[in-house]
């Protein structure tokens, strides 16, 4: 069975600084990778997905992803943290036959003035 | 807008009640799905659905029962044999594409007392 792993269940980064959210997963075959966003009780929001067309992924916000097959990861990176990052990041990957995903235990990203 | 509607955003309930929990989508989606959310514990999938008239258990499909009489609605029903009910409930829904990803509804957080 497929599965994500997140490294780092808290992330803290100061306002400005690169964000970098780890994410390896185990797959034999191709998979499909998607990084969530979710913000305090509010439902998960889809920041970006990887499907084969390109390896580097752009997002929503600034987020963006690249997918390393010969390191098994996909990590979602931005540049320069904003305070309006602050939130819980999911990754998850796609199972073959019909969809369903299976999300990692998830990041939460803080971000200091 | 298409998008999935859960009401109500918060509830409360007594303990040994049945409840019932509402998620209703509008995008034409194929199949369903039920997320419990803990925290530190990431999303445990509960109940999912393909088609209307059908449905599987997930992972932790204890003490919870749903239905899907009709493509767009998929409640999901929390028993009085579920040990500990209090937990924020999410409902997500996919077309039948395995890199289409979800969409999810901004949830429901269930407080038993």
């Amino acid at each position: 069975a497929q599965s994500v792993t997140q490294l780092g269940s808290h992330v803290s980064v100061s306002e400005g600084a690169l964000v970098l959210l780890r994410c390896n997963y185990s797959s034999s075959v191709p998979p499909y990778l998607f990084w969530y966003v979710q913000y305090p009780n509010q439902g998960l929001q889809l920041l970006l997905k990887y499907t084969s067309a390109a390896t580097l992924v752009k997002g929503i916000n600034g987020f963006e992803a690249e997918f390393k097959k010969s390191e098994t990861s996909f990590h979602l990176t931005k540049p320069s943290a904003h305070m309006s990052d602050a939130a819980e990041y999911f990754c998850a990957v796609s199972n073959t036959g019909f969809q369903k995903l299976v999300f990692g235990t998830g990041t939460r990203l803080l971000v200091s003035p | 807008d298409g998008g999935i509607t859960q009401s109500p955003k918060y509830l409360f309930r007594k303990e040994g009640q049945n409840v019932t929990l509402s998620c209703e989508q509008n995008l034409n989606h194929d199949a369903m799905y039920w997320y419990r959310q803990d925290p530190g514990q990431g999303l445990r999938l509960i109940y999912y659905s393909q088609i209307v008239n059908d449905f599987q258990k997930g992972d932790i499909a204890e003490g919870y029962s749903v239905s899907r009489e009709k493509k767009e609605s998929f409640p999901l029903t929390v028993t009085s044999a579920q040990k500990n009910p209090t937990a924020f409930y999410l409902c997500a829904s996919t077309a039948s594409r395995e890199d289409y990803g979800y969409t999810f509804g901004s949830g429901t957080r269930l407080t038993v007392v």
